[in-house]
């Protein structure tokens, strides 16, 4: 059964600064990653998707790396914003099911 | 292009009642995936189907069902409702199902008293 672990659980930083979210999986066969972001009473924003034969990927200030052999995944924010607040989460799919399997997330403030 | 419309937004039952929620993915999508978010669980996988057929369930009781139309449309239904239904459930599509993109809707925030 596949787990998702992610660190921290909450992170505050000062606005400018570039930070790094990490997520960990117990079952490395996965077919690919992705990150989501999550505002208050809202639903899931796709941020990021990463096959698992790619290694990296990136959208504007966001960069995700995949290491499947050894269960990891970081999100890179660069020059981070009051907007980057929010709850953001790891989700792997594993062979042969269709399912995200979610870890709880890091609560991401940044301060003005 | 539109995004995923689930609907309504927010519901409130009661205890025994049942509720069908609502969920239209984005146009083209064919797999649509359903998700309970609790404070204590967090996000759980329910149900995901495509074309009409569903493909793969998660460890709920069988108050708790599916079903996806020839638009894609899909419906949740919770039968027998209880406190612990209690929730934001998510909707989520994506073109095939694993290896693509999914994308989610807002969530209908159900409460059961």
């Amino acid at each position: 059964k596949q787990e998702v672990t992610q660190i921290p659980a909450a992170l505050s930083v000062p606005e400018g600064e570039n930070l790094v979210l990490n997520c960990s999986f117990t079952d490395s066969a996965i077919y690919n990653l992705q990150w989501f972001r999550q505002d208050p009473g809202k639903g899931l924003t796709s941020l990021l998707l990463i096959q698992s034969s790619q290694r990296e990927q990136t959208s504007g200030r966001l960069n995700a790396s995949l290491d499947k052999s050894s269960g990891r995944s970081t999100l890179y924010i660069a020059a981070s914003q009051p907007g980057d607040s929010a709850t953001y989460l790891c989700a792997p799919i594993g062979f042969g099911n269709e399912k995200l399997t979610f870890g709880t997330g890091t609560r991401l403030t940044i301060i003005p | 292009k539109a995004g995923v419309t689930q609907t309504p937004r927010y519901l409130i039952k009661t205890r025994g009642q049942q509720v069908t929620l609502s969920c239209s993915p984005i146009s083209g999508h064919r797999s649509v995936s359903w998700y309970q978010q609790t404070p204590g669980q967090g996000l759980q996988f329910l149900f995901e189907y495509f074309s009409e057929t569903q493909r793969n369930k998660g460890n709920f009781p069988g108050r708790f069902s599916g079903r996806q139309f020839s638009n894609s449309r899909s419906e949740m239904n919770v039968s027998t409702l209880e406190l612990g239904d209690s929730a934001l459930y998510l909707c989520a599509s994506s073109l095939e199902g694993q290896g693509f993109e999914a994308f989610f809707g807002q969530g209908t925030r159900l409460t059961v008293v």
